[in-house]
């Protein structure tokens, strides 16, 4: 099975601040990576597909890039709505895994 | 456009099986290239993927839950389903199911990530 581990497991930051998340999978996973955000109560919601691919709808201060095994979901300016968890996913080979998440909080 | 809803019992009994559907609307899921998933989440907790389900049947489950997991289609209901047995609490969780995107290149199937979710729906189990 792939394990994916996510850094940091939380940060606080503040509105307009650019904010990295790290993922790692514990073995090559290609292009295979996805990035949800998560709102408490909420279902999740897809970011990034195939690593660096925006999804249609979703603000361009979203990014993504990496490959093989190490990912980063990037925010280039912060918004309120942006307080949110967020996970990364590889979809390369079952069982699908997701990272344990990042949790985005104001500082 | 497409939207997903899960339905079930809230409240299952220990070493009962948990059951639920998820209707699909606004579209066909026979259509297109995606495969149906399950996924849940513990509260507080982090996404743990069950499986999935294509149009045409065929399965992919977690090895962690696989003894215990059926997942199903019914196409002339436009509805995917899950079936857990010998629940414990520790499968107390938001269950949620999902539309994952696929795209065929030549004879390979790539996965990409889930796009449609459903609302999400609380199962506690407890006597």
């Amino acid at each position: 099975d792939i394990q994916m581990t996510q850094s940091p497991t939380s940060l606080s930051t503040s509105v307009g601040d650019r904010v990295t998340i790290t993922c790692r999978a514990s073995q090559s996973i290609s292009i295979y990576l996805n990035w949800y955000q998560q709102i408490p109560g909420k279902a999740p919601k897809l970011l990034i597909y195939a690593a660096s691919n925006l999804q249609r709808g979703v603000p361009s201060r979203f990014s993504g890039s990496g490959s093989g095994t190490e990912f980063t979901l990037t925010i280039s300016s912060l918004q309120p709505e942006d307080f949110a968890s967020y996970y990364c996913q590889q979809t390369y080979s079952t069982p699908l895994s997701f990272g344990g998440g990042t949790k985005v909080e104001i500082k | 456009q497409v939207q997903l809803l899960e339905s079930g019992p809230g409240l299952v009994m220990p070493s009962q099986s948990l059951s639920l559907t998820c209707t699909v609307s606004g579209g066909s899921i026979r259509r297109g290239n995606y495969y149906w998933n399950w996924i849940r989440q513990p509260a507080g907790k982090g996404l743990e993927w069950i499986g999935r389900v294509y149009s045409s049947g065929n399965t992919n489950y977690n090895p962690s839950l696989k003894s215990r997991v059926t997942i199903s289609v019914d196409t002339s209901k436009n509805q995917f389903s899950l079936r857990l047995s010998s629940v414990t609490a520790a499968d107390t969780a938001a269950y949620f199911c999902a539309r994952g995107v696929g795209s065929i290149l030549g004879t390979v199937y790539h996965y990409y990530g889930m796009d449609v979710w459903g609302q999400g729906t609380t199962v506690t189990v407890s006597s």
